[in-house]
């Protein structure tokens, strides 16, 4: 089955501690992108990639860091310089240029 | 911030058909109205989208008014799989934009039986 898949769906650190998190998608979709939600609170973008080896920053992307080194995968590393990193994270992707975004299942981060 | 407004929370009978709306009242003319849901913990789901005309499709329907300030979402028989968060976004065209979503906080829909 194609689709996004994100690991592990809970996640805790220690602050001080840089953290990744994964996301890899099969649907061979160009696009993919980082998410961030708050309790209550619609989505926010952390970074975006239309295509392998380039990405760029969404609208919160202090203390975040991505990488596209390949199609198929566009992880995430929270850093110790976010100052709130607990949160839900979500990726998603897209065919470039379409409407949908499909979405994984989020990971929830805790950082203590 | 959003460009959009919603309720903060609905009702709905199980069976009888949902209607959400959303204001967007400063909406361009090249700005198409997304709605999406998002069941408890898990990753939003793509539900429609329209520019002017209705659509409908095997989820809902989206009814866009004529001077397109506004639309509502319809799920026309509501089951309690459907109670969720559901957000309206506008948003231009994916090829004219720098992909960006602007997400508002949503309506919680709660359907009872």
């Amino acid at each position: 089955d194609g689709g996004i898949t994100q690991s592990p769906k809970y996640l805790f650190r220690k602050e001080g501690q840089n953290v990744t998190l994964s996301c890899e998608q099969n649907l061979n979709h160009d696009a993919m992108y980082w998410y961030r939600q708050d309790p209550g609170q619609g989505l926010r973008l952390i970074y975006y990639s239309q295509i392998v080896n380039d990405f760029q920053k969404g609208d919160i992307a202090e203390g975040y860091s991505v990488s596209r080194e390949k199609k198929e995968s566009f992880p995430l590393t929270v850093t110790s310089a976010q100052k709130n990193p607990t949160a839900f994270y979500l990726c998603a992707s897209s065919i470039d240029g379409e409407w949908e975004q499909y979405f994984g299942p989020g990971t929830r981060l805790t950082v203590t | 911030d959003a460009k959009t407004t919603q309720p903060t929370s609905m009702d709905c009978a199980e069976g009888r058909a949902a209607n959400l709306p959303c204001n967007h009242s400063t909406i361009s003319g090249n700005e198409y109205v997304y709605w999406y849901r998002q069941i408890h913990s898990q990753g939003p789901q793509y539900i429609i989208h329209g520019l002017k005309n209705n659509e409908t499709n095997e989820m809902a329907s989206l009814i866009i008014t004529e001077d397109r300030k506004s639309s509502t979402l319809i799920l026309p028989h509501a089951t309690l799989r459907d109670t969720a968060v559901y957000y309206c976004i506008v948003r231009v065209p994916p090829m004219d934009s720098n992909y960006q979503l602007i997400w508002g906080a949503g309506t919680k829909l709660i359907i009872k039986p």
